[in-house]
C-alpha cells in the first residue's frame, strides 16, 4: 500500500507560472515531511521541509502548504523557470526514525 | 554529491548471478541507507543501519542483504539477482546525532538484470 500518494504523475508549466504538487498521507504519526528535487542522472537532494506544528513554510520561490486536518501537504514553486525541470518527491516520516515513505514522483518540465 | 560515492554506477548482470553495490560516505554520519527507484514508485527503502552494530529491514528487503564494514561503508548484496531487480540504486545518509533528519543521497547505481 502506498502510504503517501503524489499527484499529478508530471507536470508542464510556462516559464513564470505557479507549479503546484500534491500530496497525501495516511499514517497520522508522521511529523516530518520533506520535498526533494531530482536532476537526471542524479540522486534526490533535499529541497525543503515542514514539520507539522506550521501550516506553512517557505525558502525563496518554494512553499509547502500543510493541511494537518486533510493530511495533505503541496508544494508550491512560484516564478517557474527551466531550471527546476526535475522530478520532485514528497516524503514522510515519523519520530525521527530516518525511514523515509516517498510519494510517486512528479516529472515537472517548465517550457521557455 | 561527492561526499556520498556509489560503485558500480551502471552494471549489467545474469539472471541468478550474486552481485554487491558499495557506498562510502565521507560526512561522518552515522545513519546509512539503501533505496531503490522505480518509475511510477518513486523511492523505496530496502536496508537501513543507525551504527555499525545495527541494520534494520526496510519496505522491500527481501532477495536483498547489506553489510556495514565501518561506519563510512554500508554495501548491498543481491544473492540471486532475478529481472525484477532491475532499477535504480541510492545510497543515503544522515547525521542524528545533529537531530538532522537531511538525508544526502548518492549519485546512484543502474543495475539492469537479464
Amino acid at each position: 500500500q502506498q502510504q503517501v500518494k503524489q499527484s499529478p504523475q508530471s507536470l508542464i508549466v510556462q516559464k513564470g507560472g505557479i507549479s503546484i504538487i500534491n500530496c497525501a498521507y495516511e499514517n497520522t504519526a508522521f511529523d516530518y515531511f520533506p520535498w526533494y528535487q531530482q536532476f537526471p542522472g542524479k540522486g534526490p537532494a533535499l529541497l525543503i521541509a515542514i514539520r507539522p506544528d506550521v501550516s506553512e513554510k517557505k525558502e525563496g520561490r518554494f512553499t509547502i502548504s500543510f493541511n494537518k486536518s486533510a493530511k495533505q501537504f503541496s508544494l508550491h514553486i512560484m516564478d517557474s523557470q527551466p531550471g527546476d525541470s526535475a522530478t520532485y518527491f514528497c516524503a514522510a516520516s515519523y519520530g525521527n526514525t530516518g525511514k523515509l515513505i516517498f510519494g510517486q514522483g512528479t516529472t515537472l518540465q517548465v517550457k521557455p | 554529491d561527492a561526499d556520498v560515492t556509489q560503485t558500480p554506477r551502471n552494471r549489467i548482470t545474469k539472471t541468478g548471478k550474486r552481485i554487491m553495490l558499495e557506498c562510502s560516505q565521507t560526512k561522518g554520519h552515522d545513519r546509512m541507507y539503501w533505496y531503490r527507484q522505480d518509475p511510477g514508485l518513486g523511492l523505496r527503502l530496502i536496508y537501513y543501519s543507525f551504527d555499525v552494530k545495527d541494520i534494520n529491514k526496510g519496505e522491500i528487503s527481501d532477495g536483498y542483504s547489506v553489510s556495514r564494514q565501518a561506519q563510512a561503508k554500508f554495501s548491498l548484496s543481491l544473492e540471486s539477482a532475478i529481472p525484477n531487480q532491475t532499477a535504480l540504486y541510492f545510497c543515503a545518509t544522515s547525521d542524528f546525532r545533529a537531530n538532522e533528519e537531511t538525508q544526502y543521497f548518492g549519485p546512484g547505481t543502474r543495475l539492469l538484470v537479464l
